[in-house]
């Protein structure tokens, strides 16, 4: 069975503050998947990183995907209280095979 | 272009009842996935419906049922209500089978008295 690990699971910053948010496995995948949800809504797709070593830039956000496509981690520069919200790794093993979740890390950024 | 929706929002149901849920996908998908939200367990696959056919199912008891419509709506059936089923319920629509990205509904809220 393939897990993922998220940490820190709990995360309460001040606003402008740096923060890193790690998603490990043991296992290999072929593409990973990262969302935020919010209180009362669906999780909201952000980035799919799918090549080892990928680095992908969302404005403030940045991925990257482990070399050996087994973690990935999400960086928040100067963070805002617009960030606050459930950031959930998703990864898959092949096209067509269900998404494995990790239970998440609660991002709470403090004016 | 509207969005995947889910009906209720909310439901409140006794031990031992049962409970529908519905899904309706992005206009042209035709694949669709339930997910259960729970705290401690986070985000777990239920199953998965293409062309009015179960895909792919995970690690849930019978209990769990679901169907699809010929126009790619989809419901999910709960049978004999226990407490630990109280979740938030998600369902996703995407194009093909499993494929990536997914879009997500803002889910049902499932609560069990």
């Amino acid at each position: 069975t393939q897990l993922l690990e998220q940490s820190p699971q709990f995360l309460s910053i001040q606003e402008g503050e740096n923060l890193t948010v790690y998603c490990n496995s043991s296992s290999v995948f072929s593409s990973l998947q990262w969302y935020r949800q919010e209180p009362g809504e669906g999780p909201v797709l952000l980035v799919t990183v799918v090549t080892g070593g990928e680095v992908k830039k969302l404005k403030r956000l940045t991925f990257q995907f482990g070399d050996a496509r087994k973690d990935s981690s999400l960086h928040i520069t100067a963070a805002q209280p617009g960030d606050t919200g459930l950031y959930l790794c998703a990864g898959a093993d092949s096209g067509n095979t269900p998404l494995v979740f990790g239970k998440g890390t609660r991002l709470s950024v403090i004016a | 272009k509207a969005g995947v929706t889910q009906t209720p929002r909310y439901l409140i149901k006794t031990r031992g009842q049962q409970v529908t849920l519905s899904c309706s996908p992005i206009s042209g998908h035709r694949s669709v996935s339930w997910y259960q939200q729970t705290p401690g367990q986070g985000l777990q696959f239920l199953f998965e419906y293409f062309s009015e056919t179960q895909r792919n199912k995970g690690n849930f008891p019978g209990r769990f049922s679901g169907r699809q419509f010929s126009n790619s709506r989809s419901e999910m059936n709960v049978s004999t209500l226990e407490l630990g089923d109280s979740a938030l319920y998600l369902c996703a629509s995407s194009l093909e089978p499993l494929e990536q990205p997914q879009h997500f509904g803002d889910g049902t809220r499932l609560s069990i008295l």
